[in-house]
């Protein structure tokens, strides 16, 4: 069976650092691209980034270019986003989720397996 | 930056067909993907490939393209349905693009 678990809440201050995880089993950890995707207090889903943790090749949507790094270490099957330097505005569901597609050549298809999320909350 | 939009909200009684659009200049290249999520709960993949079901979603669920606009039908709705969905494709450069969300209500 196919899982992606993350990591629990974090409740964290502005400026601190932030590593979330999400760790993959039941299926071939280094050929399938994981994204992250965020969803604010009430808001849509947005599209954060993507690794392919077999090389870690990783692309990131020109939102959050430079504001989150996308990393995985395959030896654990485990994915991390992580912030160098958090704000208010970064409260959010962090969610993780395997591309449906096998393979390394498209990173634009669909997402079958979903995390069930990480509640990030910054405040003062 | 590329941009797909949907309707705020739609609003159906049970039993009829709700019809809800995703328009994107790029959908002509470009497959859609549709996901319903209910309130506390990860988005489940219910439409891939523009119109393709993926196993264990209620054939009641459908996509179609037409253009620069994908719709997800949902015939005969239940009030389970109730959710919002999220359409998702990609830009020119691969990466993924979600709209910003329909909240259907059944009446």
């Amino acid at each position: 069976e196919v899982q992606l678990v993350q990591s629990g809440a974090e409740v964290k201050k502005p400026g601190e650092s932030l590593k979330i995880s999400c760790k993959g089993s039941g299926y071939s950890f280094t050929s399938y691209w994981i994204g992250w995707v965020r969803q604010m207090p009430g808001k849509g889903l947005e599209w954060m980034g993507i690794i392919y943790p077999g090389d870690s090749d990783t692309r990131y949507s020109p939102s959050f270019q430079g504001q989150v790094t996308i990393s995985a270490d395959k030896s654990i099957s485990t994915a991390y986003l992580q912030w160098s330097s958090l704000k208010a505005s970064d409260t959010a569901m962090y969610y993780c989720a395997r591309l449906t597609d096998y393979g390394r050549t498209g990173y634009s298809g669909s997402y079958y397996y979903w995390g069930q999320g990480t509640l990030v909350t910054v405040s003062s | 930056s590329y941009e797909l939009t949907q309707p705020p909200s739609v609003s159906v009684s049970p039993g009829q067909t709700a019809r809800i659009t995703c328009s994107g200049d790029a959908l002509p290249k470009q497959y859609a993907y549709w996901y319903q999520q209910k309130p506390g709960q990860a988005p489940v993949l219910v439409i891939y490939k523009d119109s393709e079901r993926p196993s264990g979603i209620p054939e009641r669920f459908s996509g179609s393209s037409s253009g620069t606009t994908v719709t997800l039908t949902i015939s005969g709705v239940q009030a389970e349905d109730e959710a919002d969905y999220y359409c998702q494709s990609a830009d020119s450069s691969g990466h993924g693009v979600f709209g910003g969300g329909t909240k259907l209500t059944v009446l």
